[in-house]
Order: C-alpha cells, then sequence, then structure tokens
C-alpha cells in the first residue's frame, strides 16, 4: 500500500538558518514524489516533484528536495530559511506528473528571530 | 488569470442536515479533484474528474457523499445526511494533463458539523 510518513510534526528554526524536512514513502512502482506548501488561508502550492533524472531537484522559493531510492526518501532542504517560509509543508506520492495521491501528515515550520 | 474558485468559504451546518460545495477551476483545465483534509492531517483524494467523467471516485463514501461536474467545467461535492466526523476542508484541484502541467488548488471549504 502507498504510503508517506513525515516523522516531524513541528520544527522551529531561526531565522537564516538552514533547514531540512524528512519525508520517507512507500510505494510499488517507480514513484512520483511531490513537495507542497500549505500558508494559512491559502491553497496547497506545489514546491517541486520528481519522478526520474537527476536525484536532486530544484524547486521554487529557493527550495530544493533529494530523493534516495535506497532509502525511500525525499527530504526536502533550504539553505537559508526566511519569516516567510513559515507554513506546514506536505510529502506526497503519486502515480503521475501532476497528481499527488497520498499525502504526509505535515510538518509545520515555525521561523524565529 | 483567476485561479480555482470554491464556495462558499466557511460552512456550519448541524449534523444529518446536508450541505453542497462549489468548485469553478481554471479555465481550459479538463481534470479536476476533490480532497478532503482533516486537522492535522494531509489531503485524501475523494474523486478525480476527465472532464464531465469520474474516473476514480474509490475513495468516495458513496452512502453519503456525491459528486457532479455537468459539462466538464464546474463541479459540486454534496454530502445528505452530514455526520460530525465529516468537519474538514475540502479542497479542489485542477490541472489540464498536457506534458508538464501542474496541479493548482483552491483555497478550500471549512466544513464544520455541529
Amino acid at each position: 500500500a502507498q504510503s508517506v510518513t513525515q516523522p516531524d510534526i513541528h520544527i522551529t528554526v531561526s531565522e537564516g538558518a538552514s533547514l531540512e524536512l524528512r519525508c520517507n514513502y512507500s510505494y510499488g512502482a517507480t514513484p512520483y514524489l511531490f513537495w507542497y506548501v500549505q500558508s494559512p488561508g491559502q491553497g496547497l502550492q506545489l514546491l517541486l516533484k520528481y519522478f526520474s533524472g537527476d536525484t536532486l531537484v530544484q524547486g521554487i522559493k529557493g527550495f530544493e528536495a533529494e530523493f534516495k531510492r535506497s532509502q525511500s526518501s525525499f527530504n526536502l532542504r533550504k539553505p537559508s530559511v526566511h519569516w516567510s517560509d513559515a507554513a506546514e509543508y506536505f510529502c506526497a506520492v503519486g502515480d503521475s506528473g501532476n497528481t499527488p495521491l497520498v499525502f504526509g501528515k505535515g510538518t509545520r515550520l515555525s521561523v524565529i528571530a | 488569470e483567476a485561479g480555482v474558485v470554491q464556495s462558499p468559504r466557511y460552512k456550519i451546518i448541524e449534523k444529518k442536515q446536508p450541505v453542497a460545495f462549489w468548485c469553478n477551476p481554471i479555465s481550459g483545465h479538463n481534470t479536476l479533484y476533490w480532497y478532503r483534509q482533516n486537522l492535522g492531517q494531509g489531503p485524501e483524494l475523494l474523486i478525480r474528474y476527465e472532464n464531465e467523467e469520474a474516473v476514480d471516485d474509490s475513495q468516495l463514501p458513496k452512502d453519503r457523499f456525491s459528486a457532479e461536474r455537468l459539462k466538464g467545467v464546474d463541479s459540486t461535492l454534496k454530502i445528505q445526511p452530514a455526520e460530525l466526523g465529516d468537519s474538514a476542508v475540502y479542497l479542489c484541484a485542477s490541472t489540464n494533463h498536457r506534458g508538464d502541467e501542474k496541479l493548482f488548488f483552491g483555497s478550500g471549504t471549512q466544513l464544520s458539523v455541529l
């Protein structure tokens, strides 16, 4: 069965510090992997996605993610966090390039001065 | 260009009452999705439409939930009767499966069942 695990419910980082949000997945076939961000009152916004090719994927807002097949992971990173990055982040797996089928429970990111 | 529009933004009803949510996808998007997001959880896919046809409704609780997409544009999701456990945010999303087109989400309808 397909599943996505985001082990960290809540993370707090200082502005300017680096960030890594963890995501592990379980999927029978080669997965499409996504990271979305959700700010309060806003719709989900796609940060980046991966299916094949280079395992390091660049996204919007300075985010990147690395696919590691051996670890079934797709961790999201940002070298320097801005206060505006405070939001909920969701990892998802799907069977096509646009359809996230199964989402993780999300990681809430707080940014402190 | 307008994004995916959903209404109402908030809805409060008593249990056993019916409720309906409306979604207007981005113009030209032939694929439409409904997701449900419970508090503290990620979204769960309820139903996927290709034009006016429901191509995946395996996760839709058909005893009380129904959806339609007449003319392959706007869509309505209905719950009748609503239960306390239906309290959630209902998200609509659309895309146009052309190459690498991405999925666009609406802001959702927050339903509270009392």
